[in-house]
């Protein structure tokens, strides 16, 4: 069954420190992975989005994951976090036609000055 | 990039009325848009996939009598919550598949409360 793991229910960071948020998944064929964020009462902004090719991608923001097949990871990374990255963020997997999201629970992130 | 709206984005109802959520793709064309349902501190839940032109496909437990879409052009799907309860208060958010590129892109949710 498919499913996405983001084990990391909070998160601080300090403004300047680097950051990590976990997320593994499972699923049966080859995964189209998805990072988004959330702000509070606010719908759902792409961070970044993997499908095939480099295993490391480059979002927004300055958020980059990578893709790890041999760990079903996807975590995603920022080496110097901003007071404005305080948010929600939201690891999915999608089907071969981007139809079926499967997302995970979340992280909140908190920064703290 | 695209832009998805949602309307109205915040909406209080007593218990028994009908409640209509719209969604729009501003900037393109969405043959299919889709529902989601996300509770207090939760994920996003897929409520039903909606299809321009014919009936949507609804998720296992989704209740299809309770949760009306209609998706009647290729910019706007609506949501009618009928005789609505309070358990149906939540965030309801809808996205829209744009046929050109791979992804969904999100409204911005419409918050309902059930009094």
């Amino acid at each position: 069954a498919q499913s996405v793991t983001q084990p990391d229910i909070h998160i601080t960071v300090s403004e300047g420190a680097s950051l990590e948020l976990r997320c593994n998944y499972s699923y049966g064929a080859t995964p189209y992975l998805f990072w988004y964020v959330q702000s509070p009462g606010q719908g759902l902004q792409l961070l970044l989005k993997y499908f095939s090719g480099d295993t490391l991608v480059q979002g927004i923001k300055g958020f980059e994951a990578e893709f790890k097949r041999s760990q079903s990871s996807f975590n995603l990374r920022k080496p110097s976090v901003h007071w404005s990255d305080a948010a929600e963020y939201f690891c999915a997997v999608g089907d071969y036609n981007f139809n079926k999201f499967y997302f995970g629970s979340g992280t909140k992130l908190n920064v703290k000055p | 990039g695209a832009v998805v709206s949602q309307h109205p984005s915040r909406v209080i109802c007593k218990s028994g009325t009908s409640v209509k959520i719209e969604c729009r793709s501003l900037d393109f064309q969405a043959t299919t848009m889709f529902w989601y349902r996300q509770f207090p501190k939760q994920s996003l839940m897929l409520m039903a996939t909606s299809n321009e032109g014919s009936k949507a496909t609804y998720e296992q437990g989704v209740e299809k009598d309770k949760f009306l879409i209609n998706h009647a052009s290729l910019t706007l799907s609506t949501l009618t919550v009928t005789s609505a309860h309070p358990e149906d208060s939540s965030f309801y958010i809808c996205s829209a598949r744009d046929s050109g590129k791979e992804t969904q892109y999100f409204g911005p949710g419409t918050r309902l409360l059930v009094l």
